[in-house]
């Protein structure tokens, strides 16, 4: 069954350094979308992306996010300057065309900002 | 705004026996999805069952079933034969049609016990 991937499954980065959260969304889905999960919390919403661009975005995503898809294939999320409250686990999920079709979560990528 | 609400944090449940998770929602709106997602303590989020808001047959998916009960914005999922395996945290989501992101309750942990 196709998935979602992301990668790194875990990444440390220094305060104020920039990161980059890849994520390969299964290949006929239209929908894209990043969700975080700061430990022991509830999951998020962080921005949707459709049609190379962005559809809606939380009030979480800030300046310091930007999202991508470089090449048809990747879904990219960028932190430019991390801070400590950014540690959290990221979710990437994509649907499929058709109102009722469900998201499918990747298995998260876990930043932690030291 | 969209609001959903799991009442039970921490759920127990022994082998082979039933439990039903509870979930309540806030919505004006009558066109709508809700979902039930399990996240075991490896973080995946994968999804374990959903609902259309216009049908009235409540889903099911082998040992897993909901009770949807619209006029009330009721949505529960009874898990039949627990397993080791169905330890997680489960999410109740809710989405309305359209590309529209999934809001999630705080979930509730699931134990089984052996």
């Amino acid at each position: 069954e196709p998935e979602v991937t992301q990668t790194p499954s875990h990444q440390v980065t220094q305060m104020g350094q920039e990161v980059i959260l890849r994520c390969v969304p299964i290949s006929n889905h239209l929908y894209f979308y990043w969700y975080r999960q700061i430990l022991g919390q509830k999951v998020e919403f962080l921005v949707s992306f459709y049609n190379n661009e962005i559809s809606e975005k939380s009030e979480i995503f800030d300046d310091q996010f930007s999202v991508e898809r470089p090449d048809g294939s990747n879904f990219t999320l960028k932190i430019r300057s991390t801070k400590l409250e950014d540690s959290a686990m990221y979710f990437c999920a994509s649907r499929g065309p058709g109102t009722g079709q469900p998201q499918h979560f990747g298995d998260g990528t876990r930043l932690s900002i030291l | 705004a969209q609001t959903v609400t799991q009442s039970q944090p921490e759920m127990s449940v022994q082998e082979a026996e039933t439990v039903t998770l509870s979930c309540t929602y806030d919505t004006s709106e009558s066109d709508y999805y809700l979902f039930w997602y399990k996240q075991p303590p490896s973080r995946q989020m994968i999804l374990v069952i959903r609902q259309e808001a216009y049908k009235q047959q409540n889903a099911t998916e082998n040992r897993f079933s909901v009770n949807f009960q619209k006029a009330a914005k009721s949505f529960s999922l009874k898990i039949s034969d627990s397993q080791l395996g169905d330890a997680a945290m489960y999410f109740c989501a809710y989405r309305n049609s359209g590309n529209t992101p999934l809001v999630f309750g705080k979930g509730t942990r699931l134990s089984v016990i052996a």
